[in-house]
């Protein structure tokens, strides 16, 4: 089982609609979980960060966390073509250990 | 600027040449981190840093991949003999973990080094 898992997509959204991104973890001891966004043939920047059970809001995005599920999402509201790229999850399992990346998804979305 | 800027941002050599990549981080952040990315995938982590010392190495890391950071600010990742298979985008992020409960580290990423291997 790999440690973060994403679907690699594509996933294809009309403009305008809401884009759901999915990932997955393994380690129950996880503390916090980051959201990147990555162009193509460009470096990942990052969107948003969260560690608490909940929504957290900032603009168009929000991050949802449900722990016990292990699973985190990232809702892209009123999505527009330039909201076109690659989505990669991260998450930083407990004590000073490396941040894990998921393989990302492709996100598209349709003018 | 202030991001993490990396040094060359393209590199293309022959196969079993030695190359060596820079990264400069955001100044105040203690980690350093070294990725590798091939298309399609996400960042491979290779090797981080806190501060001076070089705390975890991937075990995907070959004896031909040294990184060094002597004066805790900048780093450098050398390949040595390289192979095809090293073609790859490197990226280097810093960081400052927050000691707070829960622990975040929240990094942020230089534009990358695309090393073609001929």
């Amino acid at each position: 089982q790999k440690e973060v898992e994403q679907n690699s997509g594509p996933l294809s959204v009309p403009e305008g609609a809401i884009a759901s991104l999915n990932c997955t973890y393994s380690d129950r001891g996880s503390q916090s979980f980051f959201w990147y966004r990555q162009y193509s043939g460009k470096s990942p920047e990052l969107i948003m960060f969260i560690y608490s059970n909940g929504d957290k809001e900032d603009g168009r995005f929000t991050a949802q966390l449900n722990k016990a599920s292990q699973y985190v999402s990232l809702l892209i509201r009123d999505s527009q073509p330039s909201d076109s790229a690659t989505y990669l999850c991260a998450v930083l399992a407990g004590g000073y250990q490396k941040v894990t990346f998921g393989t990302g998804t492709k996100l598209q979305v349709i003018p | 600027d202030t991001g993490v800027s990396q040094d060359p941002r393209h590199k293309i050599t022959k196969r079993g040449q030695n190359v060596t990549f820079r990264c400069d981080p955001i100044s105040e952040h203690n980690r350093l981190y070294w990725y590798r990315q091939t298309l399609g995938q996400g960042p491979e982590f290779l090797t981080y840093f806190q501060n001076e010392a070089q705390l975890e190495k991937s075990r995907l890391l070959s004896d031909r991949f040294s990184a060094e950071r002597p004066k805790g600010s900048f780093s450098t990742l050398e390949i040595q003999r390289t192979e095809q298979g090293d073609s790859a985008m490197y990226l280097c992020a810093s960081s400052l973990p927050r000691d707070s409960k829960p622990l975040t580290d929240t990094q942020y990423f230089g534009p990358g080094t695309r090393l073609t291997v001929l």
